[in-house]
């Protein structure tokens, strides 16, 4: 069964530093997401990107994020310069289209130190 | 934002017990999905809710989706042990794609 499939699954960083975390949606899907759940909390909403650009964003997405579609199957999510506060779970999604059901990928653990 | 109030927070059953558990809010969603989390894995959809007033079952599970739109319910009949996880109800509304998630509830099973 097509997944999407989340690397690495668990990333160490010093503040400061910045961090690419790299995601494969599946292959037919159009839409693309990030998400991220701080221990013990609830997910939350990043971004959603969709025809090689930003189509939503929330407020926690800020100017130190980015999200690229380098190539034709990876998404990544880049935070600039981490903060300690940027320690989370980040899970990427994907869509076949706009309202069609979001699959999750099992997430990366970002630690800040 | 929108907020989900996701309720109860937590429940340890007996394993066979049937459970119960739901979702409001001040906002109306357009669409109402119900997702699983075990330990360090991603939320695994279960159901999904496109109108209100429907009711879906998926096996053991059942989930409604609410007249008002603003509210959803969740049950799980006869439990197993497998069921131990976190569920947590998401909604999607009209305009846009993001999920808003509730604060999810814990489900513990006694053998």
């Amino acid at each position: 069964e097509p997944e999407v499939t989340q690397t690495p699954s668990h990333q160490v960083t010093q503040m400061g530093q910045e961090v690419i975390l790299r995601c494969v949606p599946i292959s037919n899907h159009l839409y693309f997401y990030w998400y991220r759940q701080i221990l013990g909390q609830k997910v939350e909403f990043l971004v959603s990107f969709y025809n090689n650009e930003i189509s939503e964003k929330s407020e926690i997405f800020d100017d130190q994020f980015s999200v690229e579609r380098p190539d034709g199957s990876n998404f990544t999510l880049k935070i600039r310069s981490t903060k300690l506060e940027d320690s989370a779970m980040y899970f990427c999604a994907s869509s076949v289209r706009l309202k069609n059901i979001q699959y999750f990928g099992a997430g990366t653990r970002l630690s800040v130190l | 934002g929108q907020q989900l109030n996701q309720s109860p927070q937590s429940m340890f059953i007996q394993e066979g017990e049937d459970v119960s558990m739901n979702c409001t809010s001040s906002s109306i969603f357009n669409t109402w999905l119900w997702y699983k989390q075990d330990p360090g894995e991603g939320p695994v959809l279960l159901i999904a809710l496109y109108k209100a007033g429907e009711l879906t079952s998926n096996g053991r599970l059942t989930a409604q989706f609410g007249i008002t739109r603003k509210d959803s319910f969740l049950n799980i009949s006869a439990s197993i042990p497998s069921d131990v996880g976190i569920y947590f109800c998401a909604g999607q509304l009209e305009a846009g794609n993001m999920l808003t998630f509730g604060g999810g509830t814990r489900l513990m099973v006694k053998p």
